[in-house]
């Protein structure tokens, strides 16, 4: 069974870089896409992105250029950099995995996919304040 | 973007109560929807996929349908730990979205 822990600062100052990490245990790591979610306070979950264990990524336009998302193998951990960041930032940061399902829909269209976030991590809060 | 509408956004009940949330999707989205529960200070817990299929471990009484762009979760009868709050994501294309939430709380 797949578990997630983040960890990082709790703390970042304006402009600077926000970095998490993700911790990945159990089996099933290369069947995998690992997301990074956010979720200011009070507000609704955002999804950042997500990277597969062969370093494809796919991120949410809404963060443009800020985000990079990365697997580290040889660690088993993900890690989230978001550069420049703001007080919109300050936020509880998910990680979360979702499982590669082969689909093959009534069109005839098949291949592989990533499916909903079926394991999440506690979450950790980052306050983004000088 | 895709955008995902829930109604309501509050919903007060009681124990014992049928309870169904809306969920519609500014595009078609086929069947790739998942819902889920979330607790305050809590991660998201996953409860559907696939706009219906029943995640392993979540009660019976909770279920699901649609397809398209009209999804319905429904809690055949509420039970004190199903006060929460209530997501749809989808993930049939990219960037995946979320609802704004639906909670559900005591009457």
């Amino acid at each position: 069974q797949v578990q997630l822990q983040e960890s990082g600062p709790g703390l970042v100052k304006p402009s600077e870089t926000l970095s998490l990490t993700c911790a990945v245990s159990g089996d099933s790591i290369s069947n995998y896409y690992w997301s990074w979610i956010r979720q200011p306070p009070g507000k609704a979950l955002e999804w950042i992105g997500h990277v597969y264990h062969s370093g494809g990524t796919k991120y949410n336009p809404f963060f443009e250029s800020r985000v990079t998302i990365s697997f580290d193998t040889s660690k088993n951990q993900f890690a989230l950099k978001v550069s420049s960041v703001t007080g919109a930032d300050t936020a509880v940061y998910f990680c979360a995995g979702s499982p590669r399902r082969f689909y093959y829909d009534t069109s005839g269209e098949h291949g592989y996919m990533a499916s909903s976030m079926d394991v999440w991590g506690r979450g950790t809060t980052v306050t983004v304040s000088s | 973007d895709i955008q995902m509408t829930q109604s309501p956004s509050t919903l007060s009940t009681s124990v014992g109560d049928r309870v169904t949330i809306t969920c519609r999707a500014s595009q078609r989205i086929s069947s790739w929807l998942a819902w889920y529960q979330q607790k305050p200070g809590k991660a998201p817990k996953l409860l559907i996929y696939e706009a219906s299929s029943l995640e392993s471990g979540v009660p019976s009484r909770f279920s699901a349908s649609g397809s398209g762009t009209e999804f319905t979760l429904t809690i055949s009868s509420l039970q004190p730990d199903d006060f929460a709050t209530y997501y749809c994501q989808q993930y049939n294309t990219y960037p995946w979205t979320f609802g704004q939430g639906t909670k559900v709380e005591v009457k």
